[in-house]
């Protein structure tokens, strides 16, 4: 696979306000991943996007995919408290083993 | 529950003094994996396994070594463990490799070597 860059590398916001950030890559996926880590742990996998859908939601997390652009974003909504953590997109290359993440997003959200 | 295991979860160590870390996972999955994570690198990965006895080098190798002797555990072996390899280590798991399925984090060694 390759390595995701996320953008922008730290986002403060206001507890209730909506969380952008985003990903680039440069070759052609089968998927591109979002995961969340709290501080020191390890990460949870968000949402999956396949690289024939534009756009997917679960619960307050929006996700966009643009292939032609080779970028991907996400969107949290009404953030909490609880959703400072590092954000971390991962783009997979169909038939590759490896994973990789880049340095990711540190979000804060401030209550 | 469905779960990733790791131990040691936090270890102090000597130079040159050989150590495990552990890793159990109790989903029968075939695809496991281990990652460092140091500051400003993002999370590296050192080894993978696609299913029983089968290993690859990821990014960062060198100084590690892995076996697959069993679907459900993972070791990560440091033979001659050396400050270098100071960091925060992660063990994952998913269904298969090969197919971008999502993956499944321990909750992380914090390792020290002096």
């Amino acid at each position: 696979s390759q390595q995701g860059e996320e953008d922008p590398q730290a986002l403060s916001i206001q507890e209730g306000e909506n969380a952008t950030m985003n990903c680039s890559y440069k070759t052609s996926i089968n998927n591109l991943q979002w995961y969340r880590q709290n501080s020191g742990r390890g990460l949870v996998h968000l949402i999956l996007i396949r690289s024939n859908e534009r756009e997917k939601h679960s619960g307050r997390l929006r996700v966009t995919l643009d292939t032609s652009k080779k970028s991907s974003s996400l969107l949290i909504t009404a953030s909490r408290a609880a959703d400072t953590a590092s954000y971390f997109c991962a783009p997979i290359t169909s038939g590759t083993y490896k994973y990789i993440f880049g340095t990711g997003t540190r979000l804060k959200v401030l209550a | 529950e469905a779960q990733v295991t790791q131990n040691p979860r936090y270890l102090i160590t000597v130079t040159g003094k050989k150590l495990t870390v552990t890793c159990s996972q109790n989903m029968n999955h075939e695809y496991m994996s281990w990652y460092r994570q140091d500051p400003g690198l993002g999370l590296r990965q050192i080894y993978y396994s696609m299913n029983v006895e089968v290993t690859d080098k990821g990014d960062v190798p060198e100084g590690y070594k892995v076996s697959r002797k069993e679907k459900r555990n993972f070791p990560l072996i440091l033979e001659s463990p050396s400050p270098n390899q100071t960091s925060l280590y992660f063990c994952a798991s998913s269904v298969k490799g090969g197919q971008g399925y999502e993956q499944y984090f321990g909750p992380g060694t914090r390792l020290t070597v002096t």
